[in-house]
């Protein structure tokens, strides 16, 4: 079954600090991972895609097929990071973008 | 507007009504989506379409109808709507080959009481 997992709802760091939130994905070929945002009461939009290996807004994420995990990470917390935070799973179908139930990242002056 | 867009942004209804969100695009993308964001569930896709007169159900798709007589819109009516519908609708798109990414419109907050 295609599943995308995020363990935590939420994770509350200081300023500063490194971030590190978790997704592991179940999918049985070759899926394209993307982590979306939400900024409070605004659209989600796009943060990443796997496949271009960029760095936007100074997070970064790489895909590890042997641990089945896309985990987003950033070395220095921003203020302005706080937001909710999904990861979501294409498997090439155009119905199919299975998004995991997202993490609230909080940042603390 | 250029872009995506939904109206209304804010709705209350009563339980038994019918409701029609709207959703409108001007990109020309062929597929069209609609989400609902709940807490503890995240996104779920309701319908998606992908292309004027082609619609397939998604993971949630009880109780909503929807159509799509032109490439730019996309509505979602609730036929008698529940409680358990009050959430937030997001419609969203995208073109062919990259359903990965999406494009969202601002939402719709929907209360059924």
């Amino acid at each position: 079954a295609q599943r995308v997992t995020q363990p935590e709802k939420l994770l509350s760091v200081f300023k500063g600090a490194p971030v590190e939130l978790k997704c592991n994905y179940s999918y049985s070929g070759s899926p394209e991972l993307f982590w979306y945002v939400q900024y409070s009461r605004q659209r989600l939009q796009l943060l990443l895609r796997h496949i271009s290996r960029e760095s936007i807004k100074g997070f970064t994420a790489d895909l590890n097929k042997g641990e089945t995990s896309f985990h987003l990470k950033k070395p220095f917390a921003q203020e302005e990071d706080s937001a909710m935070y999904y990861c979501a799973l294409w498997g090439g179908s155009q119905g199919n973008l299975i998004f995991g139930k997202g993490t609230k990242l909080s940042v603390k002056p | 507007d250029a872009g995506i867009t939904q109206s209304p942004r804010y709705k209350i209804t009563e339980t038994g009504r019918q409701v029609t969100l709207m959703c409108h695009q001007t990109w020309s993308h062929s597929y069209m989506f609609w989400y609902r964001q709940d807490l503890g569930h995240g996104l779920r896709l309701i319908y998606y379409s992908a292309a004027a007169d082609i619609t397939d159900k998604g993971e949630v798709p009880d109780g909503y109808v929807v159509s799509r007589s032109k490439t730019e819109n996309f509505p979602l009516t609730l036929e008698s709507a529940t409680r358990s519908q009050t959430s937030v609708y997001f419609c969203a798109s995208t073109i062919p080959g990259h359903g990965g990414e999406q494009y969202f419109g601002p939402g719709t907050r929907l209360t059924v009481t």
